[in-house]
Parts: C-alpha cells; sequence; structure tokens
C-alpha cells in the first residue's frame, strides 16, 4: 500500500527566506508526482507536475525535484514571500490506477 | 485553460434532506473524476472514483447509498449526500486528471448540516 509523508508539519519562517519541504513515498511504482497548495477553505491548486521519467520541474519561484529510486520529492520554494502561507500538499498516482495518493500536508507560515 | 467548476460553493441544509452537489470540466473531457472529502485540518480522503456512463467504485468505509455519485456527461459527475446528518457536515472536492496537466480539482463544497 502506497503512503505518502510529509515533513515538516508545520514551518514558519521569515520573509525572504529560501525553504525546502519534504515528501517521500514507499512505492516507487508511481505514473507521477505532483504538488498542491491549498489555501484555507479553498480547493487545490497545481502547482507542479512530475512525470515518473522527469527529476525535477520548475515554476517562477518554484522548484520541485523527484528520486523515484529513494521515494523522495523536495518543493524548493526561493525568495518566500507572505503570499506563499497555505499548505502545500504532495500526492503521487500509482502505475496502473489513476487515483491520487495524498500526503498530511505541511502547513507554511511566511512572516513579514 | 482547462478548469473543473464546482457548484456550490458553500451550502446549509436541514437534518434528513438530500443535497446535491456538481463538478464540471470545463474545456476537457473527462471520463472519470474523483470525489474527496475533507475534514478540518487533515488531508483529502478519496470518497470515490466516478466513471462516465457507469457505477461509481467507492473507497472502503464510503457508504454508495449514502454518498449517490452519478457522471451522465464526459463533463460533469454530481455527488448527492442522501438524508444528511450534522456528522456529513464536511469539506467536499472534487477532480478530474488531464493527461499532461495532472490533476484538476475543483473550488470545494462546504456542507453544514444542521
Amino acid at each position: 500500500k502506497q503512503e505518502v509523508t510529509q515533513i515538516p508539519a508545520a514551518l514558519s519562517v521569515p520573509e525572504g527566506e529560501n525553504l525546502v519541504l519534504n515528501c517521500s513515498f514507499t512505492d516507487s511504482a508511481i505514473y507521477n508526482l505532483q504538488w498542491f497548495r491549498q489555501d484555507p477553505g479553498k480547493g487545490l491548486t497545481s502547482l507542479l507536475l512530475i512525470q515518473s521519467s522527469q527529476r525535477e520541474q520548475t515554476s517562477g519561484r518554484l522548484n520541485a525535484s523527484l528520486d523515484k529510486s529513494s521515494g523522495r520529492s523536495t518543493l524548493y520554494i526561493a525568495a518566500s514571500q507572505p503570499g506563499d502561507s497555505a499548505t502545500y500538499l504532495c500526492a503521487v498516482v500509482i502505475q496502473g490506477a489513476q487515483k491520487l495518493v495524498f500526503g498530511q500536508g505541511t502547513r507554511l507560515t511566511i512572516n513579514p | 485553460g482547462a478548469v473543473v467548476s464546482q457548484h456550490p460553493s458553500r451550502v446549509i441544509c436541514k437534518s434528513g434532506t438530500s443535497v446535491k452537489i456538481e463538478c464540471r470540466s470545463l474545456d476537457f473531457q473527462a471520463t472519470t473524476m474523483f470525489w474527496y472529502r475533507q475534514f478540518p485540518k487533515q488531508s483529502l480522503m478519496l470518497m470515490a472514483t466516478s466513471n462516465e456512463g457507469s457505477k461509481a467504485t467507492y473507497e472502503q468505509g464510503v457508504e454508495k447509498d449514502k454518498f449517490l455519485i452519478n457522471h451522465a456527461s464526459l463533463t460533469l459527475s454530481t455527488l448527492t449526500v442522501t438524508s444528511a446528518h450534522p456528522e456529513d457536515s464536511s469539506f467536499y472536492i472534487c477532480s478530474a486528471q488531464m493527461v499532461d496537466r495532472g490533476m484538476i480539482f475543483g473550488q470545494g463544497t462546504r456542507l453544514t448540516v444542521v
């Protein structure tokens, strides 16, 4: 059974810092991995999608890496801003299935 | 761009009544959609997979007679919470998958049963 773990559960840093969020999964047979952001009371916004054949994806100040063999992904946020405050969720799609398996999320607070 | 639209965003209903939530894929067809439930400060829990033209597949522990799913077209799936009770109060979210964009989520529906 695929399990996804995110560390840390919560993180609070001052504005301007670079930070890394971690995601690990137990079964390396994944189709893809996706990072989402969720604001309180809202749905999920997709940040980055990494296919199983890819090693990383970048969008603006965000960079996500994928190491399938070790079952790890990281989300790097550069020059953090208060608007980055949200819960960040990592999820994988298992090969042969369509559904996502989510981590518990990292609640990020960027202090002005 | 491709969007998944969910309606309503917020609903309050009386105990014992039924509530329908709609999930539409805009600008793309979705033969499969997914319904999740989210409790406060917790991650998403997959309830069921909605398949266009066929029966939904429910996750273990989810009552299919309580949570009726209909996927009558390639762009619309509905979730009906039947005979709702206060314990059904939650945040419900739908999603659909695009091959090159991954999973796209709706805005979510906050259901409160009083």
